[in-house]
């Protein structure tokens, strides 16, 4: 069965550096890898998406990932954070019948100015 | 605006009473699932239904209950609510297939058991 981990519960940013997010999955084919974004109180929206072909991927808001098939992960990646970024983000492997997502247990991003 | 509408936004029960969230989608969608969110475990699925008249059981389904009624609505119920299942239920519907598979997600339901 698929897994999804995401190695960081928080982490702390100033606002304008670079970000990295961590995302390991476990699954024995070709998955689909999802980033979502979720504010406080709200739903959760997609930022990007991998299914095949070029392994760096750009998303929504300036965001970016990459999918390395040799270390099972998709990192998400951002340039240049903005205190508007201050989220949790979920990253999400799709497989199987059903195309079923399993997330991550999320990542809480708080951005310092 | 198109999308998925969960009702209601907010609910509270007492422990043993019953109720139903009820999820529509009007992007033609075929898929359409049931997860909860829990602090730190990220969502989990409850269940989910792959197309219009099937419906499987997914990480957590006991204690749940679920209807596909169209292609549309995809109904959870909670037949006798308990505090453990107090959280933030989300609807979520997909297109089955790359490119367009991707969730898109209601705006979830926080359930309070006491």
């Amino acid at each position: 069965a698929q897994s999804v981990t995401q190695p960081d519960i928080h982490i702390t940013v100033s606002e304008g550096a670079s970000l990295e997010l961590r995302c390991n999955y476990s699954y024995g084919a070709t998955p689909y890898l999802f980033w979502y974004v979720q504010s406080p109180g709200q739903g959760l929206q997609l930022l990007l998406k991998y299914f095949s072909g070029d392994t760096l991927v750009q998303g929504i808001k300036g965001f970016e990932a990459e999918f390395k098939r040799s270390q099972s992960s998709f990192n998400l990646r951002k340039p240049s954070v903005h205190w508007s970024d201050a989220a949790e983000y979920f990253c999400a492997v799709g497989a199987g019948y059903g195309n079923k997502l399993v997330f991550g247990a999320g990542t809480i991003l708080r951005v310092k100015s | 605006n198109a999308g998925v509408t969960q009702t209601p936004k907010f609910q509270v029960l007492k422990t043993g009473q019953s109720m139903t969230l009820q999820c529509a989608q009007d992007m033609n969608h075929n898929s359409m699932y049931w997860y909860r969110q829990d602090p730190g475990m990220g969502l989990r699925l409850i269940y989910y239904s792959a197309s219009e008249g099937t419906t499987d059981k997914g990480e957590v389904p006991n204690g749940y209950n679920v209807s596909r009624l169209n292609k549309r609505e995809f109904s959870l119920r909670l037949e006798s609510a308990a505090p453990s299942q107090t959280s933030v239920y989300f609807c979520a519907s997909s297109s089955y297939r790359a490119p367009n598979y991707g969730y898109t997600f209601g705006s979830g339901t926080r359930l309070t058991v006491v």
